[in-house]
């Protein structure tokens, strides 16, 4: 069965650096989205990517984060200047063409800012 | 403003039994509603999903109900497995096209065997 996939599992960094969160997400699937899961609280949306370009974004998503889908089959968020709040779990989803179809969510990445 | 929110945080139920799990949402505009399990260490997983066109949908051992007058949203697990237990997130698109979702604060289902 398809899947999204996200690595790597667990990043750990210090405050202030940058990181990179991969995704690759279901191949024929054509829109892709970042979400984030501080622990304990509910998912929160980041940011929406269709067509190469960014189609919604939260305010959560500042001028700290990127996304870009470099290749035809990856996805990836950039943190610059890490804080100690981005601590949480990122996910990665897709979906397909359509308004109405459910979108597939990958693990997760957990990233820790020490 | 515009929430999703969960009545219940927790849930216990014996294996058998059926399991309801609720959620209020606020945003009317809302077209497309979903919900999620989620188990420990990983991702939401779909479990299924209702379009504001309809009441009631079905699937295997699930069933969603949706009442927009009063803005309510239900999941009802029939017949509840220990394999159920998880975090169970009521979500609704508020972002049309976009497919922004907005997600609750979830419900933990425990089934006690």
């Amino acid at each position: 069965e398809p899947e999204v996939t996200q690595t790597p599992s667990h990043q750990v960094t210090q405050m202030g650096q940058e990181v990179i969160l991969r995704c690759v997400p279901i191949s024929n699937h054509l829109y892709f989205y970042w979400y984030r899961q501080i622990l304990g609280q509910k998912v929160e949306f980041l940011v929406s990517f269709y067509n190469n370009e960014i189609s919604e974004k939260s305010e959560i998503f500042d001028d700290q984060f990127s996304v870009e889908r470099p290749d035809g089959s990856n996805f990836t968020l950039k943190i610059r200047s890490t804080k100690l709040e981005d601590s949480a779990m990122y996910f990665c989803a897709s979906r397909e063409q359509g308004a109405k179809t459910e979108a597939f969510f990958g693990q997760g990445t957990r990233l820790t800012v020490v | 403003g515009e929430s999703v929110g969960l009545h219940l945080p927790t849930l216990s139920v014996q294996e058998g039994d059926n399991s309801i799990i609720n959620c209020a949402y606020s945003n009317s505009a809302s077209d497309y509603f979903i919900w999620y399990k989620q188990e420990s260490g990983k991702g939401p997983q779909f479990i299924i999903d209702i379009r504001s066109n309809m009441d009631k949908r079905q699937g295997q051992r699930v069933t969603v109900l949706l009442n927009k007058t009063v803005k309510h949203l239900s999941l009802q697990i029939a017949a509840t497995q220990p394999g159920d237990s998880a975090v169970y997130f009521c979500a609704e698109n508020s972002g049309g096209s976009n497919y922004k979702l907005t997600f609750g604060k979830g419900t933990l289902l425990t089934v006690n065997p």
